[in-house]
């Protein structure tokens, strides 16, 4: 069974510092890895898909990265802002349509 | 870009009650649309796969006589929480994967809260 965690469950920076969320997951047996932000209360934003036959994705300040072989991910932010606060969610795809999210990163950056 | 809406946006109902939740594709097709719950402080747990023409499946310990699922056309999709009560009480997203399903990408609605008091 697929297991997707998410380190550190929580993360504060002050603003400018460069951001790095992990994920990883038990099963690299998958489609796509996703990563989402979500702000309290909200919905989900799509912020990067990855392709299991890609190793990253970029754009604009956020880049992230896809190791399938060791079941890892990882989210850089760089120059955060305080308007980069939300809680950070990965997901991996094993099946069609379906997605498996990690528990997620609550960030807090502070001016 | 595809977007995913949800009706009601919140709602709350009294325990026993029933509540009817729906998600609709607005600029696409979508056969299959997924229902997830979100408690909180947990993150978003599946509960069942929606079909269009079809009976729902559902995830492992999903009542599927609680939560009814009705995929009635190729836009919509409801999740109706019967006899509802404060247990049921979270947040309910919706989504639908894009057409091409070689992407594999989801496009999610903007969630439903329900509180059973």
């Amino acid at each position: 069974k697929q297991e997707v965690t998410q380190i550190p469950a929580a993360l504060s920076v002050p603003e400018g510092e460069n951001l790095v969320l992990n994920c990883s997951f038990t099963d690299s047996a998958i489609y796509n890895l996703q990563w989402f932000r979500q702000d309290p209360g909200k919905g989900l934003t799509s912020l990067l898909l990855i392709q299991s036959s890609q190793r990253e994705q970029t754009s604009g300040r956020l880049n992230a990265s896809l190791d399938k072989s060791s079941g890892r991910s990882t989210l850089y932010i760089a120059a955060s802002q305080p308007g980069d606060s939300a809680t950070y969610l990965c997901a991996v795809s094993s099946s069609w349509g379906k997605l498996q999210f990690g528990a997620g990163t609550q960030v807090v950056v502070t001016p | 870009g595809a977007v995913v809406s949800q009706h009601p946006s919140w709602v709350i109902c009294k325990s026993g009650t029933s509540v009817k939740i729906e998600c609709r594709s607005l600029d696409f097709q979508a056969t299959t649309m997924f229902w997830y719950r979100q408690f909180p402080k947990q993150s978003l747990m599946l509960m069942a796969t929606s079909n269009e023409g079809s009976k729902a499946t559902y995830e492992q310990g999903v009542e599927k006589d609680k939560f009814l699922i009705n995929h009635a056309s190729l836009t919509l999709s409801t999740l109706t929480v019967t006899s509802a009560h404060p247990e049921d009480s979270s947040f309910y997203i919706c989504s639908a994967p894009s057409e091409d399903r070689r992407s594999y990408e989801q496009y999610f609605g903007p969630g439903t809260r329900l509180t059973v008091t």
